[in-house]
């Protein structure tokens, strides 16, 4: 089982939904919460993290930590056809290096 | 501008070949790694650097080497690539300490024949 588990998809919404995007996780080590945001033949970028549990808020953005659960989530309000990308969860355990432990990625495309 | 480059783009070798993949980092971070990425595994840790004199094997080291010649400059060979070894390669730089965002390089293709 790997330490971290997210759904591939591919994920197909139409502009304008409420997007929601998880992953579970085993290690309970795990402190720092990631999600990168990657479009096609792009390097990954750091959308949002959290540190331990709770909620976070960026704009139309918002991480959930659900360390009770070993859960994270990320939901995309209004989506637009330029959040269509490859969306990438990672966790990493405080002083180890920065050591990033990566979900598989969902490939998301939000159709116009 | 501060940026992570990678070089080649894009590579095409044949089985045994030995092939030497370049990051260079003008953002005066630390800590250097090296990943590859496949379909439907996302991303995987090769090796790892925190600095010029200290180098850590990642989840998949086999059949991988590094080497970090500065700073600002982190290289990975294959010696004798295998068709397995076909993926996306990505460097990626972080600075010491806190949370360290990890930036990530454009990425080469590599393609064992």
């Amino acid at each position: 089982q790997k330490e971290v588990e997210q759904d591939p998809g591919p994920l197909s919404v139409p502009e304008g939904a409420i997007v929601s995007l998880n992953c579970t996780y085993s290690n309970s080590a795990f402190q720092y919460f990631m999600w990168y945001r990657q479009y096609s033949r792009k390097g990954p970028e750091l959308l949002m993290y959290t540190y331990s549990s709770g909620n976070k808020e960026d704009g139309r953005f918002t991480a959930q930590v659900d360390k009770s659960s070993k859960y994270i989530s990320l939901f995309i309000r209004d989506s637009q056809p330029s959040d269509s990308a490859t969306y990438l969860c990672a966790m990493s355990v405080v002083n180890q290096g920065g050591k990033l432990i990566f979900g598989q990625g969902t490939e998301l495309s939000v159709k116009p | 501008d501060a940026d992570v480059t990678q070089t080649p783009r894009n590579r095409i070798t044949k089985t045994g070949k030995r092939i030497m993949l370049e990051c260079s980092q003008t953002k005066g971070h630390d800590r250097m790694y090296w990943y590859r990425q496949d379909p439907g595994l996302g991303l995987r840790l090769i090796y790892y650097s925190f600095d010029v004199k200290d180098i850590n094997k990642g989840e998949i080291s086999d059949g991988y080497s590094v080497s970090r010649q500065a700073q600002a400059k982190f290289s990975l060979s294959l010696e004798s690539a295998i068709p397995n070894q076909t993926a996306l390669y990505f460097c990626a730089t972080s600075r010491t300490g806190g949370f360290n965002e990890q930036f990530f390089g454009p990425g080469t293709r590599l393609t064992v024949l």
